[in-house]
């Protein structure tokens, strides 16, 4: 089946620094990709949805410029958590997926971020 | 209200039950995925279904969607099914990204 890695894991980070977290399709094509945040007990939100080559989409109440989504290629997706703060601490899990007509999407095995 | 409900929230049966995890959802759909997760937050997609049945060993999905309704069960329970059981959907005429309900924490006890 298709397989998506995630990198890093688990990050702990100081507050005000930035963390960058790498999503790849290792064995497809992904021409979308999904980032997904999670906090404790609560269930999984989409932040975004990035296409390849082009600007992500945001959903509401997620601010574009502290979540900078770069989608270089068809195989990779980074997600750059700016200025980091305590608040930030969730898990972030990615999905893609090879596009419509089909929405299976293949999620990465999520990143633990700790804000210091 | 959330647009995906499901229940219920938490289950705990004994070894060799019949689980069934429904879903209720109030939006137009294209298509609704039941996923796995286990403690380390990992996520497994179990099935995508936009109509019909679908079966995969043990596990069984159902959906219906006149009623927007859609069912997971688990024949032969065994205690490595124990994780949080979450039902997802696409948006009809949104972007691909999913919709989730909160999740149903099943225990299955030896």
């Amino acid at each position: 089946g298709a397989v998506v890695s995630q990198h890093p894991s688990r990050v702990i980070c100081k507050s005000g620094t930035s963390v960058k977290i790498e999503c790849r399709s290792l064995d497809f094509q992904a021409t979308t990709m999904f980032w997904y945040r999670q906090f404790p007990k609560q269930s999984l939100m989409l932040m975004a949805t990035s296409n390849e080559g082009s600007k992500a989409t945001y959903e509401q109440g997620v601010e574009k410029d502290k979540f900078l989504i770069n989608h270089a290629s068809l195989t990779l997706s980074t997600l750059t958590v700016t200025s980091a703060h305590p608040e930030d601490s969730s898990f972030y899990i990615c999905s893609a997926t090879q596009g419509s007509p089909s929405y299976e999407q293949y999620f990465g095995p999520g990143t633990r971020l700790t804000v210091t | 209200k959330n647009e995906v409900e499901q229940s219920p929230q938490n289950l705990t049966a004994q070894e060799g039950e019949f689980i069934t995890i429904n879903c209720s959802y109030s939006v137009g759909i294209s298509a609704l995925h039941w996923l796995q997760q286990h403690p380390g937050g990992g996520i497994v997609s179990l099935f995508m279904l936009s109509s019909g049945k679908k079966k995969h060993g043990r596990l069984i999905a159902t959906i219906n969607i006149q009623e927007k309704h859609s069912s997971l069960h688990i024949t032969a329970s065994h205690p490595r099914d124990s994780a949080v059981y979450i039902c997802a959907v696409v948006t009809l005429g949104g972007a691909d990204g999913l919709t989730f309900g909160k999740g149903t924490h099943l225990i299955i006890q030896p």
